[in-house]
């Protein structure tokens, strides 16, 4: 079993819509959950993190994490084209010396 | 400017031969790290490091090695460049605050031929 696992998409919806973006993972020790987002040819852009369970919003993004179920998501309200591009969740221990771990990513296209 | 700069942005290059890839950042950050992206297999992390003396392999480091030149420096060479090594190659940087996660650079896209 992967450590995190991503649906890779892709997850097509109209202008508009609530996109709701998912990952799952096994290893209970992971404490800071990340959300990216990366469009094509370029560099992964930290979007939001969160720290241990419950919900965190920015504008029109919810980032929201439930530790009992090793859940993770990401809530787009109010897509837009803009919003086309490729989501990677990642989470890491936080102890001194973690590395992030990676979703493989999920491509979402907002068509307008 | 980028806070985290790769160079070069775009390369090709030959089998069997060496090569540099090159990142400096403006973030103070103590840890940098090298990832290599492929298509559906995400980021692999190839090497990082925490301090200036500190190096430590990554999940996938055979044919790659670093070196840490500086606080702001962190180069990954490939000694004998093979076509599996054709990839996007992001640096990143991270900082005291852990839970902020990791920032990277714009990536540079390698073709061994």
């Amino acid at each position: 079993q992967k450590e995190v696992e991503q649906d890779p998409g892709p997850l097509s919806v109209p202008e508009g819509a609530i996109v709701s973006l998912n990952c799952t993972y096994s290893n209970s020790a992971f404490q800071y959950f990340m959300w990216y987002r990366q469009y094509s040819r370029k560099g992964p852009e930290l979007l939001m993190y969160t720290y241990s369970s419950g919900n965190k919003e920015d504008g029109r993004f919810t980032a929201q994490v439930d530790k009992s179920s090793k859940y993770i998501s990401l809530f787009i309200r109010d897509s837009q084209p803009s919003d086309s591009a490729t989501y990677l969740c990642a989470m890491s221990r936080g102890s001194g010396y973690s590395t992030l771990t990676f979703g493989k990513g999920t491509m979402l296209l907002v068509s307008p | 400017d980028a806070d985290v700069t790769q160079t070069p942005r775009n390369r090709i290059t030959k089998t069997g031969k060496r090569i540099m890839l090159e990142c400096s950042q403006t973030k103070g950050h103590d840890r940098m790290y090298w990832y290599r992206q492929d298509p559906g297999l995400g980021l692999r992390l190839i090497y990082y490091s925490f301090d200036v003396k500190d190096i430590n392999k990554g999940e996938i480091s055979d044919g790659y090695s670093v070196s840490r030149q500086a606080q702001a420096k962190f180069s990954l060479s490939l000694e004998s460049a093979i076509p599996n090594q054709t990839a996007l190659y992001f640096c990143a940087t991270s900082g005291g605050d852990r839970g902020r996660g990791a920032f990277f650079g714009q990536g540079t896209r390698l073709t061994v031929v």
